[in-house]
């Protein structure tokens, strides 16, 4: 089955906890991304990556990192949590957009973290 | 300033009836794609509708139809025949320029289907 697959699904932690959410896709999209979610203010993009080894800054990357390694996986660390970053966060991935695709996104479940 | 506009909130619709969920949208590009998207209470995102500016006609998928006006800016989604199922929360998102996949999304709308 064709899915984008995020862990965990629910995250608690503390202040200054490193963690990281990973995200891995088995339709061979190039491209991949991270949003935020939070009330009142839609879906955020925080990182994206077109390719393995190329990713660049959303409009809300401060306090996360991410990686892309393999083409199939994109995790989004968290250094050092802080309140702030508690959130709904969703991976997507896509084929490129073109003449054939319309670069439709498939989103993940989400990640629900809570930072206390 | 903001890419995608989604002006109501919340909304309310009576089972079976239609019901017009609004977003306006702002680019300079000539080439973007606009997306509807459905976030059930359940929390995943659901891809409903797909609109592309150089498409002529407005794009339909079932119930749901996209009321495309591009001199307004404007890319509506028109749900017909309302069920309970679809209550939800709808994002409207927007793709700007060719070979580009970075997708911005509205604040979203909460539509509740009342029986």
């Amino acid at each position: 089955e064709a899915q984008v697959t995020q862990n965990p699904r629910y995250l608690i932690t503390v202040t200054g906890k490193k963690l990281t959410v990973t995200c891995s896709q088995n339709m061979n999209h190039e491209y991949m991304s991270w949003y935020r979610q939070d009330p009142g203010l839609g879906l955020r993009q925080i990182y994206y990556s077109m390719n393995v080894e190329v990713t660049d800054k959303g409009d809300v990357p401060e306090g996360y990192k991410v990686s892309r390694k393999e083409k199939r996986n994109f995790p989004l660390i968290l250094e050092s949590p802080s309140p702030n970053q508690t959130s709904l966060y969703f991976c997507a991935s896509s084929f490129y957009q073109g003449l054939v695709n319309t670069g439709e996104l498939f989103f993940g479940e989400g990640s629900r973290l809570t930072v206390l | 300033a903001q890419k995608i506009t989604q002006t109501q909130p919340g909304m309310f619709v009576q089972e079976k009836e239609a019901v017009t969920l609004d977003c306006t949208y702002d680019t300079s590009d000539q080439s973007y794609g606009l997306f509807w998207y459905k976030q059930p209470s359940s929390g995943e995102m659901i891809f409903l509708i797909y609109q592309g500016s150089y498409d002529e006609q407005n794009a339909t998928e079932g119930r749901y139809s996209l009321n495309f006006q591009k001199a307004r800016k404007s890319a509506n989604l028109v749900i017909s025949a309302s069920q309970l199922g679809d209550s939800a929360m709808y994002f409207c998102a927007m793709r700007e320029g060719y070979g580009n996949n970075d997708m911005r999304f509205g604040a979203g709308t909460r539509l509740t289907v009342k029986p």
